[in-house]
């Protein structure tokens, strides 16, 4: 079992860039979501997804986009890189939230 | 807006101490609140508390949740060098799984 996987691990981007994290899960999970970790502040949330086709902004939403064409797919994209989005991104999915959340093992991303 | 605090934000104890490590909530239409443990990488899931009063237990952690303070503990006695972590708590609320709302974190750090 792949669980959640999350590509790529490591990514240095130049400010103004914009590139695609990219998520996907096995589980046949309906809801997907995904984080930002910075020190301090404990995992924030993007953006979530009920299922495919839905998507909802999170707490900090500014900068990031996301779809969910299909159940197993929930990339998030950054559309125009800044320094304030160096970061450790995490997806999480799970099904009911009866057996918590199950979470991909990260991007690290600087920004320069 | 939901808010998830947690305290201490750091701990520092030595083998053998027995810690707790709070956690209190305000979520819209609360859930659920989940503990969590993050080593370097991914959080890994320790309990899910709906009900309160009823404690959950596995090996020397346990949790408890508390409706009517809105609170949560989480529990280590016996504590080893393997505990040293980033415990985070998380709730959930409304009518979606997908939104976790995530305090800032609890650094324990075990001594031998």
């Amino acid at each position: 079992n792949a669980g959640v996987t999350q590509t790529p691990k490591f990514q240095v981007l130049k400010t103004g860039q914009s590139m695609t994290l990219q998520c996907a899960q096995d589980m046949n999970h309906e809801y997907m979501s995904w984080y930002r970790q910075d020190p301090g502040m404990g995992l924030r949330l993007i953006h979530y997804s009920v299922g495919a086709g839905i998507t909802d902004q999170g707490e900090v939403p500014n900068g990031y986009n996301v779809s969910r064409s299909t159940t197993e797919d929930f990339p998030l994209r950054l559309l125009s890189a800044a320094p304030s989005q160096t970061s450790v991104y995490f997806c999480a999915s799970t099904q009911t939230g009866v057996y918590g959340y199950t979470f991909g093992s990260g991007t690290r991303l600087t920004v320069v | 807006e939901d808010k998830v605090v947690q305290s201490p934000l750091s701990l520092v104890v030595h083998e053998g101490d027995t810690v707790t490590l709070n956690c209190s909530y305000e979520v819209t239409n609360f859930r659920s609140l989940l503990w969590y443990k993050q080593e370097k990488k991914a959080p890994t899931f320790l309990f899910m508390l709906t009900s309160s009063g009823i404690e959950k237990k596995s090996g020397r952690l346990s949790s408890i949740l508390d409706k009517k303070e809105l609170s949560s503990i989480l529990n280590i006695t016996a504590t080893q060098t393997g505990d040293s972590a980033i415990y985070l708590c998380a709730g959930t609320g409304g009518t979606s799984y997908g939104k976790l709302t995530f305090g800032q974190g609890t650094i324990l750090t075990v001594h031998p």
